[in-house]
């Protein structure tokens, strides 16, 4: 069984420019969930991936946009980047059910973006 | 799931104490309760969860109690060790979002 894997793992990029990350999900999960991780701060959810449709959005501006791909993959794109950008950004794959957000995620080990 | 609270923000104990992390919470729907624990440099990981039709859990040293009356949920460590060393977040499900909302967290130092 294959964890959650992210790309880049460290990143550096300058106000304004364009940023990518990306996902691939646990094997035979098919619900991906993004949160950015400020330093010495918890987890916030940015937006949530379900059958190629986001399906949940946090208090993320329209520049934080995402994809999913048919094999659950996802990315994230964050446009127009700004100072507070800088974080560690988190992939988190589950296998929603009825309840949803009641399934345990699995997290990657994240992607940490600084912007300069 | 809009608002989680979650105390203390650091704590300090030797080997062998206890250690208990509180988190409070709004939403009175919220009916599963998560805990993550998440090492220096690492993914957070679930180390126990709770569902609103019980009032307490246990898992070998770790365990979650649940005061639905109270809006709170608790972490409990027993006989601590050096590698319970890490950041503790509570989280509870925001279903209108499709997410957790996820505590500030509590930095646990276990001295050896």
């Amino acid at each position: 069984e294959t964890g959650v894997t992210q790309s880049p793992t460290h990143l550096i990029k300058t106000r304004g420019q364009q940023v990518t990350l990306r996902c691939s999900s646990q094997s035979g999960h098919n619900t991906v969930s993004w949160y950015q991780q400020a330093l010495g701060q918890g987890p916030q959810f940015i937006f949530q991936y379900y059958r190629e449709e986001e399906n949940g959005r946090g208090n993320f501006p329209p520049r934080f946009s995402g994809l999913q791909f048919p094999n659950y993959s996802s990315e994230l794109n964050v446009n127009a980047l700004e100072l507070d950008d800088s974080a560690l950004y988190l992939c988190a794959s589950s296998l929603e059910g009825r309840e949803v957000g009641t399934g345990e995620l699995f997290f990657g080990e994240g992607s940490r973006l600084t912007v300069l | 799931g809009e608002n989680v609270e979650q105390h203390p923000s650091t704590l300090s104990v030797q080997e062998g104490d206890s250690a208990v992390i509180k988190c409070t919470y709004s939403d009175s729907a919220s009916n599963y309760f998560p805990w993550y624990k998440q090492e220096l440099g690492k993914r957070p990981q679930l180390i126990i969860d709770i569902r609103s039709n019980v009032g307490e859990k246990k898992d070998q040293r770790i365990a979650v109690t649940l005061n639905k009356t109270a809006k709170h949920f608790s972490l409990h460590i027993t006989e601590t060790q050096p590698e319970d060393s890490a950041v503790y977040f509570c989280a509870d499900p925001d279903t209108g979002r499709r997410a957790l909302t996820f505590g500030s967290g509590t930095r646990l130092q276990v001295q050896p």
